[in-house]
Formats: C-alpha cells, structure tokens, sequence
C-alpha cells in the first residue's frame, strides 16, 4: 500500500523567504510527527499531531515555524523568514499502534536548502 | 526520558554478524528500547524492539542484558544494503508525543 509522502523531495530558497512543506501520511493513521534533521545529526523532534487533541509544539525551534493538520489527515510545515540554519531535511512519520506499541512510518523527507 | 549512547560509527564485513550495542544505564522499568535504522536519503525504519527478553525477527535479533542497562542489536549476515545509521531509542510503549529521541546513532559501514 502507500507510505507515507512528502513533496517537494527538494526545496531551495532564499533567506527571508517563506516555506511549505507537505506531508500525506498513511490513510488512517491517527498520529502524525515532524523531525528534522540537519546535516551529520541526528532526528530533532518538531512538533506531533494525535487525532483532535491540540498538537505538541514543544519541539519548535521559533515562532518562524508552525505547522497545521487539515481533516486529520494532511500536515504541512511552514516555515516563515527563512534563515540559512533551517536548512535540513524535514522528516514526516505517522503513526500505527501495532501489538501495543506506536511503529512510526517516515516518508522520505524534504531537503530544504536556505541559500 | 531516558538516554542512549552508542558508538559513532563501525564497520562490518559482508556475511559476517553485525553487533551494534546500545548504552540506556537510566532507562526505566516501563521503557522499552527500539531500534530504527535509516539508509542514505531515507526515512528512517522500524527494526525491532523489546522490554527484557530477548526478541528476534525476520530482520535482526535483540539481546537485552539483565540489568537492562545495556542492548545490543544483532544483524546476523550483513549485506551491503545493511550499510546505514542505526539508532537505539528508549521509550514507553504506547505512549505518543516528544519521545522518539533519536540520537546520532551508529553509522555502519558494511565492507566487501
């Protein structure tokens, strides 16, 4: 079946710009989160989306980034006056809950680079 | 939550086992460890995980000492497809939100 996906695979802008990231997690899946990751390092929790309930934004790094989840289905990261430090690959899972525990599905990212 | 440590990087020789371990000295009664693995320009992926007994699946096998301080993720013929960066993570099962703390994780280069 579909995984999870991520468009665009690549962005490239320039500081100051705004950005949209999307992500089309696994129909029915009820849990959705964004990472990040910069180069060399490992995944950075942004923020996560559980059905209805208000989402978990601690992982923002500024009020240049939000993110919205439209029917309990679609997200899209924004990412708004751009700086050249935002530039990673931007990581989306959802989730499953198999046999008691929560597997996470990532889609393949979008690497967005901040000239 | 509790953290790992793992060692930056290993290598590994083609159709030999690969033993990655996994330091989590302050991991909890109810904390399960994963392990997740993500090849060059992917998202990462689910291999296996386990709360004290040792587990194995169809892609690695996890042996979990009896203090559960420690882990080590056992890939028993490593190919070259097995090269990537593996991450150990410790967390309650069930549970959701900011708890999937990925780590650097131990990049593993698998050797011809």
């Amino acid at each position: 079946g579909a995984g999870v996906s991520q468009s665009p695979s690549n962005k490239v802008t320039e500081k100051g710009k705004d950005v949209e990231l999307r992500c089309d997690p696994i129909s029915g899946h009820t849990a959705l989160y964004w990472y990040r990751q910069s180069l060399g390092q490992g995944l950075e929790f942004l923020i996560y989306f559980q059905g209805n309930s208000a989402p978990d934004k601690s992982g923002l790094p500024s009020d240049r980034f939000s993110a919205e989840r439209t029917g309990g289905s679609v997200s899209t990261l924004t990412i708004q006056r751009t700086q050249q430090e935002d530039s990673a690959v931007y990581l989306c899972a959802s989730i499953v809950r198999l046999a008691g525990f929560n597997e996470q599905f990532f889609g393949p990212g979008t690497r967005l680079t901040v000239l | 939550d509790a953290k790992t440590t793992q060692p930056t990087s290993m290598d590994c020789a083609e159709g030999r086992a690969a033993n990655l371990p996994c330091n989590h000295s302050t991991i909890s009664g109810n904390e399960y460890v994963y392990w997740y693995r993500q090849i060059h320009s992917q998202g990462p992926q689910y291999i296996i995980h386990g709360l004290k007994n040792n587990e194995t699946n169809e892609m690695a096998s996890l042996i979990i000492t009896e203090d559960r301080k420690s882990s080590t993720l056992i890939l028993p013929h490593a190919t070259l497809r097995d090269t990537a960066v593996y991450y150990c993570i410790v967390r309650v099962a069930g549970d959701t939100g900011n708890q999937f703390y990925f780590g650097t994780g131990t990049s593993l280069t698998v050797i011809p």
